[in-house]
């Protein structure tokens, strides 16, 4: 069964440093989502993107953050300098399309800042 | 905005008793409304939704939810609990015609099934 993997499954990193969490879509999907889950919190959407830009993004989205789909497989999320506060599980989610499909969401990135 | 609310932290059966984990949400216009769950240290899975049509939907491994638009819930069931079922559940809504296609969760519910 397809699966959206993300990679790696755990990164800790110090304050300040930039930081790239990557993820492999589902091949036929069409949009691409990050969402984090801060821990005991709940998940929260980051960021839409669909046909190569950003189709919407949260308040959290600020401009310390950036994606790219730089090969049509991958699809990457930047932190440039992060934060303590940006500690937190970082999910991958893809979709086939349209607004009554499913997400897939990938198995998460732990990040670490310290 | 579009938000939702699963007013349990923790829900506690036994195994082979039924379950019910509630939910609710509040959107503009019609909702898209979705459960997910998450097995520890795992991202989530889906288990199903409702979009349009009967208001019982029927997912992943013996689960159903009931879609109650006057009372704006959308409550996940299962008619027999397995230990198996632990696991914390999230449910989710997405507002097409005002927000896009993103999904907006409630705080999850924890669910522990016990022999």
């Amino acid at each position: 069964e397809p699966e959206v993997t993300q990679t790696p499954s755990h990164q800790v990193t110090q304050m300040g440093q930039e930081v790239i969490l990557r993820c492999v879509p589902i091949s036929n999907h069409l949009y691409f989502y990050w969402y984090r889950q801060i821990l005991g919190q709940k998940v929260e959407f980051l960021v839409s993107f669909y046909n190569n830009e950003i189709s919407e993004k949260s308040e959290i989205f600020d401009d310390q953050f950036s994606v790219e789909r730089p090969d049509g497989s991958n699809f990457t999320l930047k932190i440039r300098s992060t934060k303590l506060e940006d500690s937190a599980m970082y999910f991958c989610a893809s979709q086939t399309g349209g607004d009554f499909t499913e997400a897939f969401f990938g198995q998460g990135t732990r990040l670490t800042v310290v | 905005a579009q938000s939702v609310a699963q007013p349990e932290d923790q829900v506690n059966v036994a195994e082979g008793n039924p379950l019910t984990v509630k939910c609710t949400y509040s959107v503009s216009g019609n909702p898209y409304l979705f459960w997910y769950v998450q097995y520890p240290n795992r991202g989530l899975q889906f288990l199903l939704k409702y979009i349009t049509g009967d208001n019982l939907v029927k997912g992943s491994y013996g689960f159903e939810a009931e879609f109650n638009k006057s009372q704006t819930s959308f409550h996940l069931k299962k008619p027999s609990a397995l230990v198996s079922d632990s696991a914390l559940y999230f449910c989710a809504v997405r507002a097409p015609l005002r927000g896009g296609n993103k999904l907006t969760f409630g705080t999850g519910t924890q669910l522990k099934v016990e022999l």
